[in-house]
């Protein structure tokens, strides 16, 4: 099956400043690659995602990239607020409707 | 409001007795799939459905069943449950489109302790 790894695991930046995590994966037919945010005591939130016909994709501060040679995909959040803190997951999929999750990154933004 | 609902929230429970979680989304969607999380593993997948009476085993689905009678409801099944079982359950729902499954939107989760 499907390995998704993520990194890094824990991640602290001052507020304003730039958050990236990254993620492999090792199917090269996944096609589609979301990333959720998971609030303390809530279900994980889509907050972006993208299929493997697009390399890059942004909504506001979110952005996320794929590069389907290298089999990575990464989200970007700049100017980072205090309430971006959370716990983010990425994910990989294809037509087997079978999702992978990453083990999780809690990004912590010190005010 | 368009959600996904799951009950119990909290769940203590003994070894061998059988339990139900529900699972009910309001959003007329085909694909319904069941996770645990557990600490330092991110979310596997236990089973999917696409459609009603079409169920599909995902990651981890020893020692758990499913059914899909009803489009809106994808109950997850411990028949005998086990100490190993103790995670944090969540339901999800979606559209599916021959290309795939779409965005997905998770319910709040339950919490099983399976003493």
């Amino acid at each position: 099956g499907e390995n998704v790894e993520q990194h890094p695991s824990t991640l602290s930046v001052q507020e304003g400043d730039s958050a990236v995590i990254k993620c492999t994966y090792s199917d090269s037919a996944s096609n589609y690659f979301p990333w959720y945010k998971q609030e303390l005591g809530k279900g994980p939130q889509l907050i972006i995602d993208i299929r493997s016909n697009v390399g890059e994709k942004k909504d506001q501060r979110i952005a996320v990239t794929l590069n389907k040679t290298a089999k990575h995909f990464s989200l970007h959040i700049t100017e980072t607020q205090p309430e971006d803190s959370a716990v983010y997951f990425c994910a990989a999929s294809w037509v087997s409707n079978q999702f992978y999750f990453g083990t999780g990154t809690s990004l912590t933004v010190i005010p | 409001e368009a959600q996904v609902t799951q009950n119990p929230r909290y769940l203590i429970t003994v070894t061998g007795k059988k339990l139900t979680v529900t699972c009910s989304q309001n959003m007329n969607h085909e694909y319904m799939s069941w996770y645990r999380q557990d600490p330092g593993l991110g979310l596997r997948q236990i089973y999917y459905s696409m459609n009603v009476e079409v169920t599909d085993k995902g990651d981890v689905p020893e020692g758990y069943k499913v059914s899909r009678k009803e489009k809106r409801n994808f109950p997850l099944i411990l028949e005998s449950p086990s100490p190993n079982q103790t995670s944090l359950y969540f339901c999800a729902s979606s559209f599916w489109t021959g290309g795939g499954a779409d965005t997905q939107y998770f319910g709040p989760g339950t919490r099983l302790t399976v003493l």
